[in-house]
């Protein structure tokens, strides 16, 4: 069964510091990782998206790490500022025919001043 | 580019009455359709996908005839959610297709409270 885990479940941190949140994941044939930032009652928008080939790929502040051979992900926040609190959702397309998405259920994240 | 829209953001209803919830593609062509539930704390959860003039595919588990999807445009979509009741109250979103596997946009999402 496809599935994707991320931790923590929740995290607080200061202003201003940096942060890591993990994804692992069992989804196979991989297609594609993406992460996601949902803020609270709003839908998820796209942060980085990961092909099996791509370690890194930095979007601003944020930069996601993709190890394929040992399924993880990570999503490291820099310089964290208050609009950065939400929930960041990892998200694996598996490459079969129906090209499905299997969600995690997402590490909260609250920036305090 | 690529915005997708849903209308309302926020219901209340009744116990027992139908809600329709819209979905839009503002500025692109939408090939597909896909309605999302997601319950606090927990991961969005795909309940049907919807191709533009034919039946919506539901997935294992949502009744389709209480979830009922309409997608008679390229742009438009809806869910109604027939004679609903309080453990149907979630967050609904709708995300939508253009093209490849890769170019789904997510709405903003619609918050359902059933009393």
């Amino acid at each position: 069964k496809n599935q994707v885990e991320q931790s923590p479940q929740s995290l607080i941190i200061l202003e201003g510091k940096n942060c890591t949140l993990q994804c692992n994941y069992t989804v196979s044939p991989f297609s594609n990782l993406r992460w996601y930032k949902q803020d609270t009652g709003r839908g998820p928008v796209s942060l980085t998206i990961m092909t099996f080939s791509e370690n890194t790929k930095s979007n601003g502040r944020y930069t996601a790490t993709l190890d394929a051979d040992t399924k993880q992900s990570s999503l490291h926040i820099t310089a964290s500022q208050l609009s950065d609190s939400a929930s960041y959702i990892c998200v694996v397309r598996s490459n079969s025919g129906y090209s499905t998405l299997t969600f995690g259920k997402g590490t909260m994240l609250l920036v305090s001043p | 580019g690529a915005v997708v829209s849903q209308h309302p953001s926020r219901v209340i209803c009744k116990s027992g009455t139908s809600v329709k919830i819209e979905c839009r593609s503002l500025d692109f062509q939408a090939t597909t359709m896909f309605w999302y539930r997601q319950f606090p704390k927990q991961s969005l959860m795909l309940m049907a996908t919807s191709n533009e003039g034919s039946k919506a595919t539901y997935e294992q588990g949502v009744e389709k005839d209480k979830f009922l999807i309409n997608h008679a445009s390229l742009t438009l979509s809806t869910l109604t959610v027939t004679s609903a009741h309080p453990e149907d109250s979630s967050f609904y979103i709708c995300s939508a297709r253009t093209g490849g596997p890769d170019t789904q946009y997510f709405g903003p999402g619609t918050r359902l409270t059933v009393l």
